[in-house]
Order: structure tokens, then C-alpha cells, then sequence
């Protein structure tokens, strides 16, 4: 069984900060990890596919980063808005062969509430 | 990406019964997954569908429980079978995509 961490597992900042999660993973048979956000009564959406140990992405205010070898990566919001609160999931994908190839495992998932 | 329209977006079922939920995409995929997420959870594949054969299913996921049809590359059906209150869940289907999955909106299921 994969395990997938995130934490913490719910965050309450202030419009205007800015804020980090944590997203742990197995080093080993990585293949790839997603960043998602999931708003309430909506699908989640894809925010980063990340491939190479060292990847940093951005998308906004928003960005990653991927550290392969230690199993870790961090989401990060700039100057944080209301519109930001969500749950933001990560999701491990693992490069073993067989049947657990291609397949996401998800962590529990960062509740984030910004409160204006 | 691909557009999935999935519903029922919600129901309340009585226990013993059975809810078929239905994803549409808008264009032509191989495979398509189906999720849970049990409250307090993490999302959970149940089975990846492909067309033309039986789903796969993963560890504690059966198919005398929840059925799947894949009768053609845009759509999907998951079926809860004899429900209980243990199947409240919400459950999504999925695609793959190079930007990451795409899910459908989710139903949000409560078995009375």
C-alpha cells in the first residue's frame, strides 16, 4: 500500500498571506506527481503535473516544488485571496510495472480557508 | 482538456437499493476511472474502465458491487449495488490528460 501525507490536513490564513503544504510520497517507482484543487460542489482541477526531481512550476500566485529523491513537495500561495479556499489534494503516480503502473494514489488532501 | 458531464450530481438512497451514476466526455478516451472519496478520506480508484472489456478492479473493489459498463470511448456507467450506509460517498469518474487528470463533477451520495 502507497502512502501518500499531506499536511496539515486543514490551514486558516488571512487574505494577503501567503502559505506552504506539504505533500510526502515514495521515493521510489516515482513517475510523476499532481497537484490538485477541489472547490466545494466543483471537480477538481489539475494544477501541476510534475516529472523531474528539481521541477519548480508556477501558475499565478500559485506554484511547486518536486524533490524525487527525498519524496516531498511543497505547494505554495502567494498573498493568499478567498477565493483560493479549497482543498488542494497531491496525487502520486506510480512508474512500477504491471498492474500499479499510470495509477494516482492520493493524500487525504489541505483544507485551506482565507478569510478576508 | 476534456469536458465530463457526470450525474446525478447528488441522491439519497435507501439502503438495499442500487444508484447508477453516468459520465459523458466530450471526446474519444481509452480509459476512463472511477473514484471514492468516504468522508474523512482520501480519493480511492474503485476500477479503470476500458472499452470493449471488463474493468479492472482494485484491492477491496468488486464487480458483484459496482458494476461498470463501458459501451463505447465516451461513456461510462458505475453502478452501487445493494447499498449501504458505508457507501456514502462522493464518487467521481476521470480521464487522463497531459495536464493531469480531468473528473467529472462528482455525485454526492447518502444511503439512508
Amino acid at each position: 500500500i502507497l502512502n501518500v501525507e499531506q499536511s496539515p490536513q486543514s490551514l486558516h490564513v488571512q487574505e494577503g498571506d501567503s502559505t506552504n503544504f506539504t505533500c510526502s510520497f515514495p521515493s521510489s517507482n516515482f513517475y510523476a506527481l499532481h497537484w490538485y484543487r477541489w472547490e466545494t460542489a466543483k471537480s477538481p482541477e489539475a494544477l501541476f503535473v510534475m516529472t523531474l526531481n528539481g521541477d519548480e512550476k508556477k501558475k499565478g500566485r500559485i506554484s511547486a516544488t518536486l524533490n524525487t529523491k527525498e519524496g516531498y513537495s511543497y505547494l505554495y500561495i502567494k498573498g493568499s485571496q478567498p477565493e483560493d479556499s479549497a482543498t488542494y489534494l497531491c496525487a502520486f503516480m506510480n512508474g512500477a510495472g504491471g498492474t500499479s503502473y499510470g495509477k494516482l494514489t492520493f493524500g487525504q488532501g489541505t483544507i485551506l480557508t482565507v478569510h478576508p | 482538456s476534456a469536458v465530463i458531464s457526470q450525474k446525478p450530481s447528488r441522491d439519497i438512497c435507501q439502503r438495499g437499493t442500487s444508484l447508477t451514476i453516468q459520465c459523458q466526455v466530450d471526446s474519444q478516451v481509452t480509459m476512463m476511472f472511477w473514484y471514492r472519496q468516504q468522508p474523512g478520506q482520501s480519493l480511492t480508484l474503485i476500477a479503470t474502465a476500458n472499452q470493449g472489456s471488463e474493468a479492472t478492479y482494485e484491492s477491496g473493489f468488486v464487480i458483484d458491487k459496482f458494476p461498470i459498463s463501458r459501451p463505447n470511448l465516451t461513456f461510462s456507467t458505475l453502478t452501487v449495488s445493494n447499498m449501504s450506509p458505508e457507501d456514502s460517498s462522493i464518487y467521481l469518474c476521470s480521464v487522463a490528460g497531459p495536464g493531469g487528470y480531468t473528473f467529472g463533477s462528482g455525485t454526492r451520495l447518502t444511503v439512508v
